[in-house]
């Protein structure tokens, strides 16, 4: 059964560092996975999809990349501002009908 | 504008009152699913949808049923609400089967069984 993993579950760094969260995942026979961001109380907010062919994507400031052989993934956030601040969630798509998403890391960026 | 919609936004209700959370997009999206998200335990997902008439069980599907009788709407039905689904709802939609695509999520359904 495939686990998605997210550590760490909290961050606080101060502005303008580059920071990486990451996900791993259990079971590497995948076919996409995606991160979100969730601002409190609210919905998701897709960031950044990579396909399995795929070993990385870039939006702005943002940079995922994908390594299936070793069951991992990386959220890289360039010159981190305060607005970053939010919840972080990896979905891995397991199968042809099956997501499984990470419980999220929690990241605040401190003025 | 293309969204995934969802009624109602909040909800307070008393145990065992049957509830329908609705779901609608106007993206022309096969496949569509319900999730719950609890702390600490994240998105579980708790019925997909692959097309119209056809559905199936995530994860998590006790005490919930859903129907796909058009393709843009896919209700979330709480026959018998108990406090254990008290939670945060989301509704996704994809243009295919095969996760070739991203999702597109609702805002969110607050639901407080008492």
């Amino acid at each position: 059964k495939q686990e998605v993993t997210q550590i760490p579950a909290a961050l606080s760094v101060p502005e303008g560092e580059n920071l990486v969260l990451n996900c791993s995942f259990t079971d590497s026979a995948i076919y996409n996975l995606q991160w979100f961001r969730q601002d409190p109380g609210k919905g998701l907010t897709s960031l950044l999809l990579i396909q399995s062919s795929q070993r990385e994507q870039t939006s702005g400031r943002l940079n995922a990349s994908l390594d299936k052989s070793s069951g991992r993934s990386t959220l890289y956030i360039a010159a981190s501002q305060p607005g970053d601040s939010a919840t972080y969630l990896c979905a891995v798509y397991s199968s042809a009908s099956k997501i499984i998403f990470g419980s999220g890391t929690r990241l605040s960026i401190r003025p | 504008e293309a969204q995934v919609t969802q009624n109602p936004r909040y909800l307070i209700t008393v145990t065992g009152k049957k509830l329908t959370v609705t779901c609608s997009q106007n993206m022309n999206h096969e496949y569509m699913s319900w999730y719950r998200q609890d702390p600490g335990l994240g998105l579980r997902q708790i019925y997909y949808s692959m097309n119209v008439e056809v559905t199936d069980k995530g994860d998590v599907p006790e005490g919930y049923k859903v129907s796909r009788k058009e393709k843009r709407n896919f209700p979330l039905i709480l026959e018998s609400p108990s406090p254990n689904q008290t939670s945060l709802y989301f509704c996704a939609s994809t243009p295919r089967t095969g996760l070739e695509y991203e999702q597109y999520f609702g805002p969110g359904t607050r639901l407080t069984v008492t």
